[in-house]
C-alpha cells in the first residue's frame, strides 16, 4: 500500500518569498501526481497534474517537479492569496492524498 | 462555467442511510468520469468512489465498499451517492469532483462546495 508523506506539516514564509513544499511516495507513482490548494471553508483547487503541468488558469508562480517518489511544489513569490493548505495526490494506483502542508504567513 | 452543487447531507444515526446528489452544469456531463471525495472535520482528503462517464463502471475505496453505491443520471446531469450502514467514521464533508476524462484518471479539475454528513446518535 502506497503512503504519501508531505513535509513540512507547516511552513511559515513571508510574502514575496519562495515556498518549497515536498511530497514523498513510499513507492514509485511515476509522474501521476497532482497538487491541490485548499482555503478554509472552500473546496480544493487543482494546481498541478502530471507532476509538472499547470492546470487551466493557474498562475506561472506555481510550478511542480519530480517523478517516481520525490515531488516538489514551488511557489516562486508568495502572494497573500497563496496562504492555504496544499495537498499532493497520487493517481498511479487508487487515488491517495497526502496529509497536507499548511502554508502560513511569517 | 462549470458548476457542481451537492445536496442531501445531514444528521443521521449510526446504521442509517443517506443519499447525496450532485447537480452538474456548464459541461457535457456524460463525457466525464465523476468521483466523490470526503474530508472529515479538520482532516485531510479521502477519495470515496468514482464512476465512468457512461455509468457502466464504478469504483470504491475499501472503506466504503459494500456500503456505498455511486450512480449517475446523465439525462438529469446528476451524480448520486447512496450511503448505507453509516458509521461515525463516515462523518465528513462530501465533495463531488469532475475528472478530466471519460474513464477515471482520478485527478479532479472541478469540485463542488461540499455537503456535510454527520453520523451520530
Amino acid at each position: 500500500e502506497i503512503v504519501m508523506t508531505q513535509s513540512p506539516a507547516t511552513l511559515s514564509v513571508s510574502p514575496g518569498e519562495r515556498a518549497t513544499l515536498s511530497c514523498r511516495a513510499s513507492q514509485s507513482v511515476s509522474s501521476n501526481l497532482a497538487w491541490y490548494q485548499q482555503k478554509p471553508g472552500q473546496a480544493p483547487r487543482l494546481l498541478i497534474y502530471g507532476a509538472s503541468t499547470r492546470a487551466t488558469g493557474i498562475p506561472a508562480r506555481f510550478s511542480g517537479s519530480g517523478s517516481g517518489t520525490e515531488f516538489t511544489l514551488t511557489i516562486s513569490s508568495l502572494q497573500s492569496e497563496d496562504f492555504a493548505v496544499y495537498y499532493c495526490q497520487q493517481y498511479n494506483n487508487w487515488p491517495l492524498f497526502g496529509q497536507g502542508t499548511r502554508l502560513e504567513i511569517k | 462555467e462549470v458548476q457542481l452543487v451537492e445536496s442531501g447531507g445531514g444528521l443521521v444515526q449510526p446504521g442509517g442511510s443517506l443519499r447525496l446528489s450532485c447537480a452538474a452544469s456548464g459541461f457535457t456531463f456524460s463525457s466525464y468520469a465523476m468521483s466523490w471525495v470526503r474530508q472529515a472535520p479538520g482532516k485531510g482528503l479521502e477519495w470515496v468512489s468514482a464512476i465512468s462517464g457512461s455509468g457502466g463502471s464504478t469504483y470504491y475505496a475499501d472503506s466504503v465498499k459494500g456500503r456505498f453505491t455511486i450512480s449517475r443520471d446523465n439525462s438529469k446531469n446528476t451524480l448520486y451517492l447512496q450511503m448505507n450502514s453509516l458509521r461515525a467514521e463516515d462523518t465528513a464533508v462530501y465533495y463531488c469532483a469532475k475528472d478530466l476524462e471519460n474513464l477515471p484518471n482520478y485527478y479532479f479539475d472541478y469540485w463542488g462546495q461540499g455537503t456535510l454528513v454527520t453520523v451520530s446518535s
